[in-house]
């Protein structure tokens, strides 16, 4: 089956640094990647929606120079929260549609960031 | 905008109690349905989803839905539920030919041995 893995699973920051989240498609080509962002006890909040080799479309009240986003293969997004604060402690998932386009998304593990 | 329901927050039940767990979404035009299941630990699996054809779909695990038009409604359901079920169940939908997903708030069910 399709398989989306995430790197890392966990990271621990300071305030003020950069973190780089990696989502890749293990087995399939993804056009279109997705990352969300989960907060306890509640739904998956989508952040943007990423095409390769195009710019991704920020979802309302998301900072696109906070959060960049990068998707420069078939098989590879990026998520790179720049100047973390400690509010940008969360659980971010990305999730990766195939070629066809109906809408099913497979999710990667999650990456858990605490910023200190 | 399409938005998605799901009325039970919280939900316990006895092994080898039935389960319907509500989902009702708001969007008038052509709806792909999805039902998502994440155990704890784990990450987001895909359980059942409805494109078109038959209403009553059903997924992994014993797992059915019904997609209801009329009542903007894609209940899930099992018939008899194992501790093994424990886990938090979301429902998605997305318009037909548009890949962006919403999903429910969720709702955690809690399988008593």
């Amino acid at each position: 089956g399709a398989v989306v893995s995430q790197h890392p699973s966990w990271v621990i920051c300071k305030s003020g640094t950069s973190v780089k989240i990696e989502c890749r498609s293990l087995d399939f080509q993804a056009t279109t990647m997705f990352w969300y962002r989960q907060f306890p006890k509640q739904s998956l909040m989508l952040m943007a929606t990423s095409n390769e080799g195009s710019k991704a479309t920020y979802e309302q009240g998301v900072e696109k120079d906070k959060f960049l986003i990068n998707h420069a293969s078939l098989t590879l997004s990026t998520l790179t929260v720049t100047s973390a604060h400690p509010e940008d402690s969360s659980f971010y998932i990305c999730s990766a549609a195939d070629r066809d386009g109906l809408g099913e998304q497979y999710f990667g593990p999650g990456t858990r960031l605490t910023v200190t | 905008a399409q938005s998605v329901s799901q009325h039970n927050h919280h939900v316990i039940l006895s092994e080898a109690a039935s389960l319907e767990l509500g989902c009702n979404y708001s969007y008038g035009g052509t709806v792909n349905l999805f039902w998502y299941v994440q155990y704890p630990g784990q990450h987001l699996q895909l359980l059942l989803k409805y494109f078109s054809g038959d209403p009553l779909v059903k997924g992994i695990k014993g797992f059915e839905a019904e997609f209801i038009k009329s009542k903007f409604s894609f209940n899930l359901r099992k018939p008899s539920v194992q501790w093994s079920d424990t886990a938090e169940y979301f429902c998605a939908v997305n318009s037909g030919g548009y890949q962006k997903v919403t999903f429910g708030t969720g709702t955690k069910l809690q399988v008593i041995p």
